[in-house]
C-alpha cells in the first residue's frame, strides 16, 4: 500500500526566514496531496492541496510543489510569522480508493520571534 | 461554518471497558474517517465510512469496530479497552467519493488505566 514519509519532524526557523518540509510517497498511482496545520489542542486544518496533473500552487505565503518522476511533494512558507507554528502533516490520495488518505509522520514547525 | 463534532474532548477508561467515541457532522458529507494520532507516527486510519451502514477496514483495525447508522454520525467502539490503546483519536469527513480534503474534529484524548 502507501507509505508517505516526512522531514524533518522538528523545524526551527526565524521570523521571516523561509521553511521548507518535505515528503516522498510510495504509489505513482496517487495523485492528490494535501496539506494539513495543526495547532495545539485542535484538529488539523487543510491549508493547501495540490493534484497530480499540476507541478506547483500558490496561496499567499505558502506554496506547494510536485515532483511526480521523483515521487515527492514539498511545502513551502515564505515570510513565516510566530502563528505559523504548528504541527504540519502532508497526505496523500489515489483515485478509486474513496477518498481515503495516508499521512506523513507531521514536522513541528517553531517560528522564533 | 461546517463542523465535525466529537462528542468527548478527554476520556479516562479502564482496561477491558467497552468505549464509544463519537462523531457528528453537519455538512452532509458522505465519507467519514477515523485517525488515531501517536508522536512520530503521525495519523493512522482505522476505519472509513463511504456511505450509511457501509465501513472499510483502514492500516490499524484491530481491536476497533464502527457504526454509521444515519449519514451524519460515525461511531468508533473499542470492544475492550486495552493500555496500547491510549492515544488522541481524531474523525474527520469528506465530501464524497474522490479525491477531497478533510474536515476534522477537535479530537477525543483517550487515557486506558
Amino acid at each position: 500500500g502507501e507509505n508517505v514519509e516526512q522531514h524533518p519532524s522538528t523545524l526551527s526557523v526565524q521570523e521571516g526566514d523561509s521553511a521548507v518540509i518535505k515528503c516522498t510517497y510510495s504509489d505513482s498511482a496517487s495523485n492528490y496531496f494535501p496539506w494539513y496545520k495543526q495547532e495545539l489542542g485542535k484538529g488539523p486544518q487543510l491549508i493547501i492541496d495540490i493534484r497530480s496533473n499540476v507541478g506547483e500552487k500558490k496561496d499567499q505565503r505558502i506554496a506547494v510543489t510536485l515532483n511526480k518522476t521523483a515521487k515527492h511533494f514539498s511545502l513551502h512558507i515564505t515570510e513565516t510569522q510566530p502563528e505559523d507554528s504548528a504541527v504540519y502533516f502532508c497526505a496523500a490520495s489515489k483515485r478509486n480508493q474513496g477518498g481515503k488518505l495516508i499521512f506523513g509522520q507531521g514536522t513541528e514547525l517553531s517560528v522564533k520571534p | 461554518d461546517v463542523k465535525v463534532t466529537q462528542s468527548s474532548r478527554y476520556l479516562v477508561k479502564r482496561t477491558g471497558e467497552k468505549v464509544f467515541l463519537e462523531c457528528v457532522q453537519d455538512m452532509d458529507h458522505e465519507n467519514m474517517f477515523w485517525y488515531r494520532q501517536d508522536p512520530g507516527l503521525g495519523l493512522r486510519l482505522i476505519y472509513f465510512s463511504y456511505d450509511v451502514k457501509m465501513k472499510e477496514k483502514g492500516d490499524i483495525p484491530e481491536g476497533y469496530s464502527v457504526s454509521r447508522e444515519k449519514k451524519e454520525r460515525f461511531s468508533l467502539i473499542l470492544e475492550s479497552a486495552s493500555t496500547n490503546q491510549t492515544s488522541m483519536y481524531l474523525c474527520a469527513s469528506s465530501l464524497t467519493w474522490g479525491n477531497y480534503g478533510y474536515t476534522f474534529g477537535s479530537g477525543t484524548r483517550l487515557t486506558v488505566v
